[in-house]
This record gives C-alpha cells, structure tokens and sequence, in this order.
C-alpha cells in the first residue's frame, strides 16, 4: 500500500535558520502531496499542496517540490520563526478514488529565539 | 470555515468499558474519517466513511467500529476499551483531492 516515510523525529533550529524537512512516499499511482502542520493542541491543517500538475506549492514562506525521479516532497524554508515550532506532517492520498490520505510520523521543529 | 466538532476533548475510562466518541461537521462533507496519533506514528486511519452507512476500514479498524447515520455525524465506538488504545483520536472531514481538515481532537486514556 501507500506509504510515506520521515526519518527526522525532531529538528532543532535557531531563529532565522535554513529548514530541510526530509519526505519520501511510495505509491503506484499518481498522488496529490501535502504538508500539514500541528500546533499544541490542535488538529493537523493544512500548510502547502501539491499535485502532478503544478509540482510546487509555497504557503507563508514555506515551499515544496514534488520530484517524480526521488519520490520525494522536502519541506523548506528560508528563515524559521519561534512562531514555527510545531508538528509538520508530510501526507499523501492517491488517485484511485479512495480518499484515504496517509500521514508520515511527523517531525517536531523547535525553533530556539 | 469549515467546522469539525469532537467531543468530548478528554475521557478517562476503565479497561473493558465502551467508549463512544463523536464527530459533527457543518459541511456536509460526504467524506468523514477516523484517525489516531501516538508519538512516533503520526495519524494512522481507523475508519472511512464515503456517506450514511457506506463505511471502509483503514489501516487499523481492529478493536473499533463506527457508525454514520446522518452525514454530519460520525462516531467511533471501542466495545471493550484496552489500554493501548489510549491515544488521541481525531475526526476529519474531506471533498476529494483537496484536502482533509481536522477537528481539534479527542484525548482517551483507558486505564
């Protein structure tokens, strides 16, 4: 089945700090990609989307590139705000119709003043 | 803006008692789901439900069931509630491809 992996648990950066957040999926069809971020106790909502057509997606600073060849979908951003600090979850949900949108563990940025 | 209500936010309930935990949506939405979150997991899906009564396990149904019997209302039922499955569980509503948006999320313990 569809999978989508993030190996850093936490990342701990200074304000101002270059972020890479590492995503790799598997699926055999075509997926719409997502990062999602958490904030103390809230649900997940939605930070950036990115589908096969458009390849990128940028939100508040943040950006995304879906790459075909790596199966890969990196978060980044230029400069971390304290305000930053959260659980960012890389998702995707497939095309088969299905709608079940599978989540990553998640990566928990602190972003140190 | 799309409103997704969970109740109640917390419950604390004894091994081997039922638990019932809600969902209400303002939306309409036709898809409605069921995950839950442990740290170093992320959100495993429990549930999906397409419409009233046209319900798909997840990735991990076993120990729970649902019921949707108006399409603004889902609900997730533990007959027989175990201590692993204390957790905090969070409904979601989506349309599609667009994306799912979340409610703020229920905290079980089961002691």
């Amino acid at each position: 089945g569809d999978s989508v992996t993030q190996k850093q648990g936490q990342v701990t950066l200074s304000e101002d700090d270059f972020l890479f957040i590492n995503c790799t999926y598997s699926t055999t069809t075509y997926p719409t990609l997502f990062w999602y971020v958490q904030y103390p106790g809230q649900g997940p909502q939605l930070l950036l989307k990115v589908t096969t057509a458009n390849n990128k997606g940028i939100s508040r600073g943040f950006e995304a590139t879906y790459d075909k060849g790596t199966t890969s979908f990196h978060l980044q951003k230029a400069s971390v705000q304290e305000s930053d600090s959260a659980v960012y979850f890389c998702a995707l949900v497939d095309s088969t119709g299905n709608y079940k949108y599978v989540f990553g563990a998640g990566t928990r940025l602190k972003v140190i003043a | 803006d799309m409103k997704v209500t969970q109740m109640p936010r917390y419950l604390i309930k004894r091994m081997g008692e039922n638990v019932l935990l809600e969902c209400g949506q303002d939306m309409s939405h036709e898809t409605m789901y069921w995950y839950r979150q442990d740290p170093g997991l992320g959100l495993q899906l429990i549930y999906i439900s397409y419409d009233v009564d046209s319900n798909s396990e997840g990735d991990i149904p076993k120990g729970y069931r649902v019921s949707r019997k108006k399409r603004e209302h889902f609900s997730l039922i533990l007959d027989s509630a175990k201590t692993n499955q204390t957790s905090v569980y969070f409904c979601a509503i989506g349309q599609g491809y667009t994306e799912v948006f979340f409610g703020k999320g229920t905290r079980l313990t089961v002691v």
